[in-house]
């Protein structure tokens, strides 16, 4: 069976930091990825998803990207973190035509 | 560009009630659509999906919702609410197999509150 694995659940980080939260997936191949924040009012927010190795489509242009150095892994950086970056940050995945399935979320805390 | 609305932001009601959660999207191809729910301090979790044949779906816990392609819209309902039901409810869409566009959009969300 497929699961997705997203590491770690909370973080705390200084302003001006590295960011880099991981997502996994096991079970499948080829997999659509997404990252998400999730922010009370509004929804999930799409960041950034992929259709496939090194393939990264943005949708917000802000201070973080994302990288697919594997079919199954799918990760979200950030060279300096922003006190606005603090948020609930979602990873999932999808297949053609399957449901999307969530990762756990990080809890980013930027201080 | 692919959006999702939910013009309901909030929506209180009594037990018994009857729901129904409007979601309209904006695509011009054939789309995947989908209701999720969290519950409070709880995870995102399925409620039912719309690929392709019979318009009407149900899902789980007694939610149905209806696929309407000349409206381009997917309204959630249940004919009689719980107080169980208190949650966030997000409908989403996906492009069916419109490779390197397989862009999952959901809509802000709607918070149903269920008084006793």
């Amino acid at each position: 069976s497929q699961t997705i694995h997203q590491w770690p659940a909370t973080l705390v980080q200084p302003v001006g930091s590295p960011l880099s939260l991981e997502c996994t997936v096991e079970g499948t191949s080829n997999p659509n990825l997404y990252w998400y924040r999730q922010a009370a009012g509004r929804g999930l927010q799409l960041l950034f998803y992929s259709v496939g190795i090194g393939q990264i489509s943005s949708e917000v242009p802000q201070n973080l990207s994302a990288s697919r150095p594997q079919d199954r892994q799918f990760i979200l950086s950030s060279k300096k973190l922003l006190l606005s970056d603090s948020g609930f940050y979602l990873c999932a995945w999808a297949g053609s035509n399957t449901e999307a399935f969530f990762g756990q979320g990080t809890r980013l805390t930027v201080v | 560009a692919q959006s999702v609305s939910q013009h309901n932001h909030h929506v209180i009601l009594s037990e018994a009630a009857s729901l129904e959660l409007g979601c309209n999207y904006s695509y011009g191809g054939t789309v995947n659509l989908f209701w999720y729910v969290q519950y409070p301090g709880q995870h995102l979790q399925l409620l039912l999906k719309y690929f392709s044949g019979d318009p009407l779906v149900k899902g789980i816990k007694g939610f149905e919702a209806e696929f309407i392609k000349s409206k381009f819209s997917f309204n959630l309902r249940k004919p009689s609410v719980q107080w169980s039901d208190t949650a966030e409810y997000f409908c989403a869409v996906i492009p069916w197999i419109d490779f390197g566009n397989e862009k999952l959009t959901f809509g802000t969300g709607t918070r149903l509150t269920i008084i006793p």
